[in-house]
């Protein structure tokens, strides 16, 4: 069974410096997808960002990048410049191609922005 | 658009009560599934279903139960709740066409007490 770690359950960052959340994840599998998503204490779950593992190229939504290390089985989340409402809890979620489309989830981070 | 709806929002139950926790969604997905959410332990799934009339089992499934007669809906059902059950449930959706991703309702906080 696949399974993703999150190694930081807490973070800090300054608003409008950059972060990075870790992610890791165990899989024997060579097509999968990887997600991000954002839960603020509104409780809702928002996606923030995915990732194809087929592809290469590193997504990017706005401020929110990935690093995607397909050999490392990393997939690491940059937020750039910063902002007061981007603190929140960060999920990692990894997704086998067909089946069941369910994803599983690491414990996830918890990002604190101050200003 | 009202994609995931989950009802209620809060509930408190009492020690071997029951109850059903209700979610719908309008995007026609033929996926749907049922998460919980412990304090510190991310989401885990309780069951799923890839359509109507089929459904199984995820990590967590003792204590619960599911229907999916219909596309749309996809009811779990708590019997005799007990403290372990405390926790927040999210509904969720998803196309199932490859990076589809899920789509969550805003969840239900549930206390057994």
């Amino acid at each position: 069974a696949q399974t993703v770690t999150q190694s930081q359950p807490e973070m800090s960052v300054q608003e409008a410096e950059t972060v990075t959340l870790s992610c890791t994840y165990d899989t024997s599998e060579s097509d999968y997808y990887l997600f991000w998503y954002k839960q603020p204490p509104s409780r809702q779950m928002i996606l923030v960002i995915r990732q194809e593992a087929y592809k290469q190229q590193n997504a990017t939504e706005n401020r929110f990048s990935v690093n995607f290390q397909k050999a490392a089985k990393s997939f690491s989340l940059k937020i750039s410049d910063s902002q007061l409402g981007d603190a929140a809890m960060y999920f990692c979620a990894y997704r086998s191609q067909g089946g069941s489309e369910k994803l599983v989830f690491g414990k996830g981070t918890k990002l604190t922005v101050n200003p | 658009n009202a994609g995931v709806t989950q009802t209620p929002k809060f509930r408190i139950l009492k020690i071997g009560q029951s109850m059903t926790l209700q979610c719908a969604q309008d995007m026609n997905h033929n996926y749907m599934y049922w998460y919980r959410q412990d304090p510190g332990m991310g989401l885990k799934l309780i069951y799923y279903s890839v359509g109507a009339g089929i459904t199984d089992k995820g990590e967590v499934p003792n204590g619960y139960n599911v229907s999916r007669s219909t596309t749309e809906d996809f009811p779990l059902r708590l019997e005799l709740a007990a403290p372990s059950q405390t926790s927040v449930y999210f509904c969720a959706s998803s196309s199932g066409y490859r990076n589809s991703p899920l789509h969550f309702g805003n969840g239900t906080r549930l206390t057994v007490t």
